[in-house]
């Protein structure tokens, strides 16, 4: 069974810190998805990252990918209230996406 | 280009009864996933399917079934619901399962809420 862990759980910050949260496992997958999920609505896309160690940035969003393709960081810097949410990733193998319980982030103006 | 589409957004069932959940996947998608999400988790994945026919199964029981069909659209099926089936209900589509690289990306629907009384 493909498992992946996301820490911490909750994060709550002030705007205009920074922070990181990670997503962990012991599986390797071909490619790893962020998502970013507000309650009601479905996931929504962030990012894919295919190459062990690459890194992508998406504005204040920084994402990099281990170079063994089992982990991943998302860096936000200058936080802002609009980024709070649920942000999930999800590993991908053969067709099946298997996602973490996810990181719930608040961001305080 | 419109995104994957699911319908009904809510719904209310009894214990007991069936349910049917539909889903469009994203133009020229040719694969549609189905994922159970309750509250506090992530997505579990219950369905693959792939050129109408079933490329993976989560860990659900049998009252769970689903199909696709030419035009690549969904159903995902579950009969005599129980308490715990509440959840959101994500459809995902993809254009190929199998590509090691952004190919088998997943874009999701919105949902179907499902609350079973």
């Amino acid at each position: 069974t493909q498992l992946l862990e996301q820490s911490p759980q909750f994060l709550s910050i002030q705007e205009g810190e920074n922070l990181t949260v990670y997503c962990n496992s012991s599986s390797v997958f071909s490619s790893l998805q962020w998502y970013r999920q507000e309650p009601g609505e479905g996931p929504v896309l962030l990012v894919t990252v295919v190459t062990g160690g690459e890194v992508k940035k998406l504005k204040r969003l920084t994402f990099q990918f281990g170079d063994a393709r089992k982990d991943s960081s998302l860096h936000i810097t200058a936080a802002q209230p609009g980024d709070t949410g649920l942000y999930l990733c999800a590993g991908s193998n053969a067709g099946k996406s298997t996602f973490g319980d996810g990181t719930t982030l608040t961001v305080k103006p | 280009d419109a995104g994957v589409t699911q319908s009904p957004t809510h719904l209310i069932k009894t214990r007991g009864q069936h349910v049917t959940l539909r889903c469009s996947p994203i133009s020229g998608h040719k694969s549609v996933s189905w994922y159970q999400q309750v509250l506090g988790q992530g997505p579990q994945f219950i369905f693959q399917y792939y050129e109408k026919e079933e490329r993976g199964r989560g860990n659900f029981p049998d009252r769970f079934s689903a199909r696709q069909f030419p035009n690549y659209s969904s159903e995902l099926n579950v009969n005599a619901l129980l308490l715990g089936d509440s959840a959101l209900y994500l459809c995902a589509s993809s254009l190929e399962p199998d590509r090691g690289d952004w190919g088998n990306t997943i874009y999701f629907g919105e949902g179907s809420w499902l609350t079973v009384v």
